[in-house]
C-alpha cells in the first residue's frame, strides 16, 4: 500500500487561505469517505483536525475544512494564523490487508 | 478526561525485541479500537496495526506482519506492542492512538510517543 501523495510544503500569509491536497487511488480515497487530517507541531503527537472527509471534532476551529473529489481529498485552512504553522498528514481507510495509509505530509509555513 | 500514557524511551541492539505499553484512562477501554503508528526521525507517519481491546483481534500492516504483535490487558486497561528482530531503521517514535467510537476510522486521542533507538 503506497503512501498518499501530498505536496511537501505550502505557505501563506496571515489571514490568507491555503489548501493541501491528498491524492490516493480508487481503492482508498476514491472508494471510502474515511479520510482524516492530522496536525503535528514539532516534537508533539498528531492531533485530529478532520474526520470522515469533512467533519470537525469538537474543539477544532471552523477555519479548518475538508472536502473530496474523486481520488483527491483536500484540507483548507482559512484565515491563516501563526499557530497553524505545522506538519499536516492525511489518512485514508483502504479496506485492504493494510487498512489504513497516511499521506506523505505537508509542511505549512506562515510567512 | 481521555488519556493514553505510553512507556518510556528504549534503546535496543539490532536483533533484539522491544515491548511498548500504552495505558488508557478516562473512557471504557473495550469500546474503542487502538492503533499503533510510528514516525522515523524527520519522516512521516506510518500506520502499523490495530487491536480490538474487547476480543484481542488484531491486524497488522503488511510491512510488519510476522514481526509485530499487539496484545492487551483489560485488568489494567493497557495495550502492548511487541516488535522483534529490530533493525536500525526501526528507530522511530511510536505512538498509540484511539479510534473514534463506533469504528470511526480516525484517531481522536494519541499517546505522548515512545522513542525507540536501535543501535549497536
Amino acid at each position: 500500500q503506497s503512501a498518499l501523495t501530498q505536496p511537501a510544503s505550502v505557505s501563506g500569509s496571515p489571514g490568507q487561505s491555503i489548501t493541501i491536497s491528498c491524492t490516493g487511488t480508487s481503492g482508498d480515497v476514491g472508494r471510502y469517505n474515511f479520510v482524516s487530517w492530522y496536525q503535528q507541531h514539532p516534537g508533539k503527537a498528531p492531533e485530529l483536525m478532520i474526520y470522515d472527509v469533512s467533519n470537525r471534532p469538537s474543539g477544532v476551529s471552523n477555519r479548518f475544512s475538508g472536502s473530496k473529489s474523486g481520488n483527491t481529498a483536500s484540507l483548507t485552512i482559512s484565515g491563516l494564523q501563526a499557530e497553524d504553522e505545522a506538519d499536516y498528514y492525511c489518512n485514508s481507510y483502504t479496506g485492504s490487508s493494510t487498512p489504513y495509509v497516511f499521506g506523505t505530509g505537508t509542511r505549512v509555513s506562515v510567512l | 478526561q481521555v488519556q493514553l500514557v505510553q512507556s518510556g524511551a528504549e534503546v535496543k541492539k539490532p536483533g533484539a525485541s522491544v515491548m511498548i505499553s500504552c495505558k488508557a484512562s478516562g473512557y471504557t477501554f473495550t469500546n474503542h479500537y487502538l492503533h499503533w503508528v510510528r514516525q522515523a526521525p524527520g519522516q512521516g507517519l506510518e500506520w502499523m496495526g490495530i487491536i480490538n481491546p474487547s476480543d484481542t483481534g488484531a491486524m497488522y500492516a503488511q510491512n510488519f506482519q510476522g514481526r509485530v504483535t499487539m496484545t492487551r490487558d483489560t485488568s489494567s486497561n493497557t495495550v502492548y506492542m511487541e516488535m522483534s528482530s529490530l533493525r536500525s531503521d526501526d528507530t522511530a517514535v511510536y505512538y498509540c492512538a484511539r479510534e473514534l467510537p463506533q469504528a470511526g476510522k480516525a484517531f481522536d486521542y494519541w499517546g505522548q510517543g515512545t522513542l525507540l533507538t536501535v543501535s549497536s
